[in-house]
């Protein structure tokens, strides 16, 4: 069964320093894998994809991920975080061109805290 | 603003009561998505439309009954519902049900069944 798994349910990092927040997948084929982020009182809201290509893939806000097939990883990574960035982030996997329609299978979420 | 608008942002009801929510997406895509937020669960695909058809229904008991009179808005009409049921509930749409396409979504619908 295809799942996705976000192994903690919180982050926490000082302002400035660097983050990383791990996602691992489970799922037959070629995956897409996404990032989302959702602010508080707000819907999620699309940070990067990989589909394919470069494993290092660059997204909004300074954020950036890299893909790992073999570790079959997707960790979202920032060098320097902001206290802005404290918020809810899902990974999510959909599979490649035998996917179908748009079916994205979610993470549970890692809520991060950037502290002052 | 994500371009995917959701009415009410907060709804109490009772198990008896029907009530609606609504999305509508100003984005002249194609695809809608109904999606449920619990708590520390992962996010749960209810319903995807595309161009107005229903393509998946995941699962979900009747109580929750969707509608898509056209590309730009989608109905989550709800009956008897049950204190399990509330959650967030999240709309969102992309320009078609292509895998690799992103997904924008609406703020959600705090819902909260009494």
């Amino acid at each position: 069964a295809q799942s996705v798994a976000q192994p903690e349910d919180q982050v926490n990092v000082a302002e400035g320093n660097p983050l990383t927040v791990k996602c691992t997948y489970s799922v037959s084929g070629n995956p897409y894998l996404f990032w989302y982020v959702q602010y508080p009182n707000r819907g999620l809201q699309f940070l990067l994809k990989y589909i394919t290509g470069d494993n290092l893939v660059k997204g909004s806000y300074g954020f950036e991920a890299e893909f790992n097939k073999s570790q079959t990883s997707f960790h979202l990574k920032k060098p320097s975080a902001l206290v802005s960035d404290s918020a809810l982030y899902f990974c999510a996997v959909t599979l490649g061109v035998d996917g179908g329609y748009n079916k994205l299978i979610f993470g549970a979420g890692t809520r991060l805290a950037v502290h002052p | 603003e994500t371009g995917v608008t959701q009415t009410p942002r907060h709804l109490v009801m009772g198990m008896t009561n029907k009530k609606s929510l609504k999305c509508e997406q100003h984005l002249g895509h194609n695809a809608m998505y109904w999606y449920k937020q619990s708590a520390k669960k992962p996010l749960e695909l209810m319903f995807v439309y595309s161009l107005e058809e229903r393509v998946e229904n995941n699962s979900v008991p009747s109580r929750f009954s969707p509608e898509c009179p056209n590309s730009s808005h989608l109905f989550l009409h709800l009956h008897t519902l049950q204190p399990e049921d509330s959650a967030l509930y999240l709309c969102a749409s992309s320009h078609g049900v292509q895998s690799n396409e992103k997904l924008f979504f609406g703020s959600g619908t705090q819902l909260s069944v009494l």
